[in-house]
């Protein structure tokens, strides 16, 4: 079985463009997470999804940040206008409803901002 | 999520059991203890998790004492391949949301 995919695996971008990440969680988990980890620094939560709907996205800077989870399968996290302090690895992680210790993370996406 | 604590590094001989601490001071009865581990450059990895029994996998062991206000997450024989940084979480029990501190980054050396 696949693990939770995401693409692209690294990405670089010049400050003030937009960048998109996917994701593509494991078959039958119906809650999805959006992490950021710093360098040095566990992952934060950004968003969680259960099905198709955000039920956690307080950690979300809104004012660039959004996401989506079309069906309640695929993700897809996007920043624009992006800045420097958004360099980071995007996690996603899904996970069986109502349960900790499953979380399936994907091996994330490595953004450069220059 | 009941605040926990965890050294910031250790070092661990090839072969040897490894033995990670972890305080947990302000568990509510019905929070259970989780352990993740993220090696470089890959996701964050489920590795084990209790409530107030000692518990063993194919991975570790998780030693959690009586109060429940520390646990020790132990590897049997470290491998060079169990070099990664260790997360101690303990979420609110009416959430499965799961934070992360800095964790605790194990070397095994040769």
């Amino acid at each position: 079985e696949a693990g939770v995919v995401q693409s692209p695996r690294y990405k670089i971008i010049e400050k003030k463009q937009p960048v998109a990440f996917w994701c593509n969680p494991i078959s039958g988990h119906n809650t999805l997470y959006w992490y950021r980890q710093n360098l040095g620094q566990g992952p934060e939560l950004l968003i969680r999804y259960e099905n198709e709907e955000a039920v956690d996205d307080s950690q979300l800077p809104k004012d660039r940040f959004s996401a989506e989870r079309l069906k309640g399968v695929d993700s897809t996290l996007k920043i624009q206008p992006a800045e420097l302090g958004d360099s980071a690895v995007y996690l996603c992680a899904s996970s069986a409803l109502g349960t900790a210790y499953g979380y399936t993370f994907g091996s994330g996406t490595r953004l450069t901002v220059v | 999520d009941a605040k926990t604590t965890q050294p910031t590094s250790m070092d661990c001989a090839e072969g040897r059991a490894a033995n990670l601490p972890c305080n947990h001071s302000t568990i509510s009865g019905n929070e259970y203890v989780y352990w993740y581990r993220q090696i470089h450059s890959q996701g964050p990895q489920y590795i084990i998790h209790g409530l107030k029994n000692n518990e063993t996998n194919e991975m570790a062991s998780l030693i959690i004492t009586e109060d429940r206000k520390s646990s020790t997450l132990i590897l049997p024989h470290a491998t060079l391949r169990d070099t990664a940084v260790y997360y101690c979480i303990v979420p609110r029990s009416n959430d499965y949301k799961l934070s992360f501190g800095a964790g605790t980054t194990v070397t095994v050396r040769a």
